[in-house]
């Protein structure tokens, strides 16, 4: 079946305490993206992969971190996590930047 | 910069009833227009899509249609069910791509039988 995993489904954790939350897709993808949604503000992209090695800031980067060293994985790292990151974070893939995204179903983190 | 305003929710309807959720647009170009769902639980699924001025998107009984003259993409449905109870998102993208897509703040439905 055709998907996108995100791990872990629900995060608590303390201010400071680096974290990963990782998204892994079977399809084969070029693209990847991170998004937070929070109350109010929508979705909002964190940041964005054309390809292996190849990332780019969207529009709310501070604070975190990625990496693309295989095509299927795209993992978002909080190196020192604050209380304004927690949120409702989402990973999403599609074939090429033109194509249908397709949705992890989120990663609920608190920060407290 | 590209921006998409939809209507404030939450929007409650009764089983049956017509539903619109507005939407409207700032955009350089020619954005390519969107509503995505988002079920409960879930991540977000695109539910239709318009890429030129006049198109008509539709899927599971929805419309919308891209007008140009009124920068605006609204989601309509004749007769809606308790399944559609979701959170609607527009979006749009200026460049073809999703590198550069833009959401809405969502629109949370609830349809009561």
């Amino acid at each position: 079946e055709a998907q996108v995993t995100q791990n872990p489904r629900y995060l608590i954790t303390v201010t400071g305490k680096k974290l990963t939350v990782t998204c892994s897709q079977n399809m084969n993808h070029e693209y990847m993206s991170w998004y937070r949604q929070d109350p109010g503000l929508g979705l909002r992209q964190i940041y964005y992969s054309m390809n292996v090695e190849v990332t780019d800031k969207g529009d709310v980067p501070e604070g975190y971190k990625v990496s693309r060293k295989e095509k299927r994985n795209f993992p978002l790292i909080l190196e020192s996590p604050s209380p304004n990151q927690t949120s409702l974070y989402f990973c999403a893939s599609s074939g090429t930047t033109n194509e249908k995204l397709f949705f992890g179903s989120g990663t609920q983190l608190s920060v407290l | 910069g590209d921006s998409v305003t939809q209507m404030e929710g939450p929007v409650t309807l009764s089983e049956e009833a017509f539903l619109t959720i507005n939407c409207t647009y700032t955009a350089t170009g020619y954005p390519s227009l969107f509503w995505y769902v988002q079920y409960p639980g879930e991540g977000l699924q695109l539910l239709l899509k318009a890429t030129k001025a006049d198109d008509k998107g539709s899927n599971k009984g929805f419309e919308a249609t891209y007008r140009k003259e009124t920068t605006s993409f609204h989601l309509e449905k004749g007769s809606v069910q308790v399944s559609d109870s979701a959170v609607y998102f527009c979006a749009l993208t200026s460049n073809f791509g999703n590198e550069k897509l833009t959401f809405g703040t969502g629109t949370r439905l609830t349809i009561i039988p």
